[in-house]
C-alpha cells in the first residue's frame, strides 16, 4: 500500500518568506499526486494536481508544486507567503489503476506572522 | 452549485445511541470517501466507494459502517459510537483520481 510522509509538522514564517514544504511517497508505480489547504475551521481544498506531462505544476494562491520521481517527491512551493496562507496543508497520493482513494499525508501546518 | 452537503454540522451524542451522517453530492461523482480527521494523525480513511453498491474499507473501519444505495448519497453511520469515535468527519466525492477530492464542509461529532 501506498503512503506519504510530510516531514515538516510546523512550520511558523513571515510575511514575504518563501515557503517549501515536503512531501514524500512510497510506491513504485504510477501516481496522482495533489496538495490539499484546509484554512481555519474550514473544509479541504485542492490546490494543485499532478497526473502527468510537466512536473512543475502550477495551483491556485500562487503554490506550485515538483514531482520529481526519483526522489518520490512532491514538494510544495511559494515564494512570498501572506498571512493569508495560514493553515494546514495535506499531501495526498492515488495509485493510478488503484482505488483512487488518496491516501493522506499527516499535515503541515502553516502559520504566517505579518 | 457543485458540492458536497454533510449533516449535521455538529453532533453531540451518548456512547451507545446509533447515528448517521448524511453525506450527498450533486456532481454525479462515481467515487465517495470518508475520512476521519484527529491532531497530528491527519486526515485517515475509514470507507470508500466507486460505485452505486460498490464500498470497501479504508485504513481505520472498525465501528462504522456506509452503504451506497443511490449515486448521490453515502451515509455514515455509527452504530454503537464510543468517545473513541470522538472526531471531525468529511465526506468527499470525485468524478476521476485524476481530478482530485471536493469535501464537504465537515461533521464535528462528540461522543460522552
Amino acid at each position: 500500500a501506498q503512503s506519504v510522509s510530510q516531514h515538516n509538522h510546523h512550520v511558523i514564517l513571515s510575511e514575504a518568506a518563501s515557503l517549501e514544504l515536503g512531501c514524500n511517497y512510497s510506491y513504485g508505480g504510477t501516481v496522482n499526486l495533489f496538495w490539499y489547504v484546509q484554512y481555519p475551521g474550514q473544509h479541504l481544498q485542492l490546490l494543485l494536481k499532478y497526473f502527468s506531462g510537466d512536473p512543475l505544476v502550477k495551483g491556485i494562491k500562487g503554490f506550485e508544486a515538483e514531482f520529481i520521481k526519483s526522489k518520490f517527491s512532491f514538494n510544495l512551493r511559494k515564494p512570498s507567503v501572506q498571512w493569508s496562507d495560514t493553515a494546514e496543508y495535506f499531501c495526498a497520493v492515488n495509485v493510478a489503476g488503484g482505488s483512487y482513494i488518496p491516501t493522506f499525508g499527516r499535515g503541515t501546518s502553516l502559520i504566517v506572522h505579518p | 452549485e457543485a458540492q458536497v452537503t454533510q449533516n449535521p454540522r455538529y453532533l453531540i451524542t451518548v456512547t451507545g445511541k446509533k447515528l448517521t451522517v448524511t453525506c450527498s453530492q450533486n456532481m454525479n461523482h462515481e467515487y465517495m470517501s470518508w475520512y476521519r480527521q484527529d491532531p497530528g494523525l491527519g486526515l485517515r480513511q475509514i470507507y470508500y466507494s466507486m460505485n452505486v453498491e460498490v464500498t470497501d474499507k479504508g485504513d481505520v473501519p472498525e465501528g462504522y459502517k456506509v452503504s451506497r444505495k443511490e449515486k448521490r448519497n453515502f451515509p455514515l453511520i455509527l452504530e454503537s459510537p464510543s468517545p473513541n469515535q470522538t472526531s471531525l468527519y468529511f465526506c468527499a466525492s470525485s468524478h476521476s483520481p485524476n481530478y482530485g477530492y471536493t469535501f464537504g464542509s465537515g461533521t464535528r461529532l462528540t461522543v460522552v
